[in-house]
């Protein structure tokens, strides 16, 4: 059985840096795309970004660039998900979902992490 | 960037209802679409993908249609589990949109 299986939730301070990680299982890791997928509270799905396990190989949207940093241990099979500097903007659900295909539709979802960043 | 538009934001239903939704792409995307469901507090859930293929274990009831920028989720006949928020989204870019979601609620 194909399962992604996220970090815990978060509670940090503007500035402060953070890592969330999404686990895979059942499956070739390298063979899956892993995207991250932001929810803000009571709002809709936001794609943040793709990588490719196989070669670190990653896509991000315009809105979050250089804002975030996704990235992969295949040793692991883990996919990660990062900030440097969080905002208060930064607070929402964060899941990761996997596709087969360079494009494709997510197939597998992770639970969620909640990252809540409040001073 | 591509813009998925929904329609309707809200839809009030009945069970048993014949229930439609629609997702509009500001450019054309082939048949790169899919459909999800997401109940609150829950990840969401693949429904439908290629615009029409319904995903393994999913009901008959749901089923999707449309190519090129025009496409529609409809659910048959409405069960009590099946109210929830409804999202497509394309991949026909490498940079992946929702569309805003459609919400369906008890009437």
């Amino acid at each position: 059985e194909v399962q992604l299986v996220q970090s815990g939730a978060e509670v940090k301070k503007p500035g402060e840096s953070l890592k969330i990680s999404c686990k895979g299982s059942g499956y070739s890791f390298s063979s899956y795309w892993i995207g991250w997928v932001r929810q803000m509270s009571g709002k809709g799905l936001e794609w943040m970004g793709i990588i490719y396990p196989g070669d670190s190989e990653s896509t991000y949207s315009p809105s979050v660039q250089g804002q975030v940093t996704i990235s992969v241990d295949k040793s692991i099979n883990t996919a990660y998900l990062q900030w440097s500097s969080l905002k208060a903007s930064d607070t929402a659900m964060y899941y990761c979902a996997g596709q087969s295909g360079r494009l494709g539709a997510f197939e597998y979802w992770g639970q969620g992490t909640l990252v809540t960043v409040s001073s | 960037d591509i813009q998925m538009t929904q329609s309707p934001s809200t839809l009030s239903a009945s069970v048993g209802d014949r229930v439609t939704i629609t997702c509009r792409a500001s450019q054309i995307i082939s048949s790169s679409l899919a459909w999800y469901q997401q109940k609150p507090g829950k990840a969401p859930k693949l429904l439908i993908y290629k615009a029409s293929s319904l995903e393994s274990g999913v009901p008959s009831r749901f089923s999707g249609s449309g190519s090129g920028t025009e496409f529609t989720l409809t659910i048959s006949s409405l069960q009590p589990e099946d109210f929830a928020t409804y999202y497509c989204q394309q991949y026909n870019s490498y940079l992946r949109t929702f569309g805003q979601g459609t919400k369906v609620e008890i009437k």
